[in-house]
C-alpha cells in the first residue's frame, strides 16, 4: 500500500509562516498534491507538484523533492482564515490518488 | 449547477437498508471518484470511473457498488448499510486520471 506521513497538529500565529512536511511512500509517483479542507466543508485544491522545486502561489508555497519522498507546503502571513486541515496526496503509478491523514492548522491572534 | 453536487447532504439509515448516495458534475470531466472520509484516517477511495462506462475499485470497495451509465452521474448504492459504514462521503471529479481532482460539498452517512 502507499505510505504518506504529515505531523497531525500545528499551531501558530497570525501573521506567522508555518510549514507543513509530508513525506511518501509510493509504487511510483505521478504528482503531488495539496488540498485544504476547513471543517465540516470539501478539500479544495492549493497547489500541484511534479518537478523537483518550489511552487509559488501568493502566500501559498510547495516544495517538493522527489528523491527525498518529501514535500512540505508552506503558509506565509498566516490568517485566521487559514485554520483547516491541509491534505497531502500523492498519484502512485496506477494513477490512483492517496491521501495522508491531514495536519490541522490553528492560526492563534 | 456549477461543479459538483451531492445528494442528499445528510442522512440517517437504520442497518440492513439500502441506500444510493448520488453525484453528479456538469464539467464534464471523464474521470470521477468515491471516497470516504473518517477521523484519523484522511480520505480513502471506494470506486472510481476513469470514463463513463467503466468502473474500478479502490482502497475500500466491500460493501458499495457503483455505476456509470453518463459522464455526468456517478452514484454510490450500499446494498446492505453496516454501521461501519458511518463517514462523510465525498464524490470527486477530474479531467483525466492523473489530473487534479475536485470535490463535492460531501454527504454525511449515520448508520445505526
Amino acid at each position: 500500500g502507499q505510505n504518506i506521513d504529515q505531523p497531525t497538529e500545528m499551531t501558530a500565529t497570525e501573521g506567522a509562516i508555518v510549514q507543513i512536511n509530508c513525506t511518501y511512500q509510493t509504487s511510483g509517483f505521478n504528482g503531488l498534491f495539496w488540498y485544504q479542507q476547513h471543517a465540516g466543508e470539501a478539500p479544495t485544491f492549493l497547489s500541484y507538484n511534479v518537478l523537483d522545486g518550489l511552487e509559488e502561489k501568493g502566500r501559498f508555497s510547495s516544495f517538493l523533492s522527489r528523491s527525498k519522498g518529501y514535500s512540505y507546503l508552506l503558509l506565509k502571513e498566516l490568517q485566521m482564515k487559514d485554520s483547516a486541515s491541509y491534505l497531502c496526496a500523492v498519484i502512485s503509478d496506477d494513477y490512483k490518488l492517496s491521501f495522508g491523514a491531514g495536519t490541522t492548522v490553528t492560526v492563534r491572534a | 449547477i456549477a461543479g459538483i453536487t451531492q445528494a442528499p447532504t445528510s442522512q440517517i439509515l437504520a442497518a440492513g437498508r439500502r441506500m444510493t448516495l448520488r453525484c453528479t458534475q456538469d464539467m464534464r470531466h471523464n474521470a470521477m471518484y468515491w471516497y470516504r472520509q473518517d477521523l484519523g484516517l484522511g480520505l480513502r477511495l471506494i470506486h472510481y470511473s476513469n470514463t463513463a462506462g467503466t468502473t474500478g475499485k479502490g482502497e475500500v470497495p466491500d460493501g458499495y457498488s457503483v455505476s456509470r451509465a453518463n459522464t455526468d452521474d456517478f452514484p454510490l448504492t450500499l446494498a446492505s448499510a453496516v454501521p461501519s459504514q458511518t463517514s462523510v462521503y465525498f464524490c470527486a471529479s477530474s479531467g483525466g486520471a492523473e489530473d487534479t481532482q475536485y470535490f463535492g460539498p460531501g454527504t454525511r452517512l449515520t448508520v445505526l
